[in-house]
């Protein structure tokens, strides 16, 4: 089975903080996602990976960056966290073709 | 343009009921995957199914059925039977080659409440 992990379910984090969110996947995937889901906005992917060290923007970038230094890891960085990106943050990692995705990490910026 | 649409929000039904979710896909392509996932309360996304565009045969997997027509766009998933634990968000999603990855493009869903 494809195992996806997040590092933490829930976090608060405060306005300003810079804030690390991690992705581990263990079946070797090329390509790794990152999206935000927000009530009526759907699933929208803000960073996407398809190899070591390779990054690409995806559709709402601004306010973060990512960080891929090995393959089974992708992690999420908010410079400064804006209340603004209180989300449900999701991440997936695909060999091509389905994603496969973690729980989830829930943050809440006060 | 991509484009996927799930025109139904929010189904409830009553359990032991068959209940189709609907979705129509936009694509310029000749080839392209659509897929389906869940969503539980939980919140982790499940991918259930992955079919490409050169095959249209229908899929049953226990409870689950997709019908896939490319006359209409659409890519709809049928639950027979249906149970408490088949409440969930349902996405639709469509994906096309870019130059390095599969774009994914996931509807809107529809959320199941299945009642005991």
């Amino acid at each position: 089975d494809v195992k996806v992990t997040q590092s933490s379910r829930y976090l608060v984090k405060r306005t300003g903080e810079k804030v690390f969110l991690e992705c581990v996947q263990d079946m070797d995937h090329e390509n790794m996602f990152w999206y935000r889901q927000d009530p009526g906005l759907g699933l929208r992917l803000i960073y996407f990976s398809y190899d070591v060290k390779m990054k690409e923007k995806g559709d709402i970038p601004e306010g973060y960056s990512v960080s891929r230094e090995k393959k089974e890891r992708f992690s999420l960085i908010l410079e400064s966290a804006s209340t603004n990106q209180t989300s449900m943050y999701l991440c997936a990692s695909s060999p091509g073709g389905e994603q496969y995705f973690g729980p989830g990490t829930r943050l809440t910026v006060t | 343009a991509q484009k996927v649409t799930q025109a139904q929000t929010e189904i409830s039904v009553v359990e032991k009921e068959d209940v189709t979710l609907d979705c129509v896909y936009e694509t310029r392509d000749t080839t392209y995957y659509l897929f389906w996932y869940k969503q539980p309360p939980s919140g982790e996304l499940v991918f259930l199914i992955r079919r490409n565009s050169f095959d249209e045969q229908n899929e049953i997997s226990g409870r689950y059925s997709w019908n896939f027509q490319k006359s209409t766009s659409s890519f709809n998933f049928t639950i027979t039977a249906s149970q408490v634990v088949d409440s969930a968000v349902y996405f639709c999603a469509l994906s096309e080659r870019e130059t390095s990855y599969d774009k994914v493009i996931f509807g809107p869903g529809t959320s199941l409440s299945v009642i005991p």
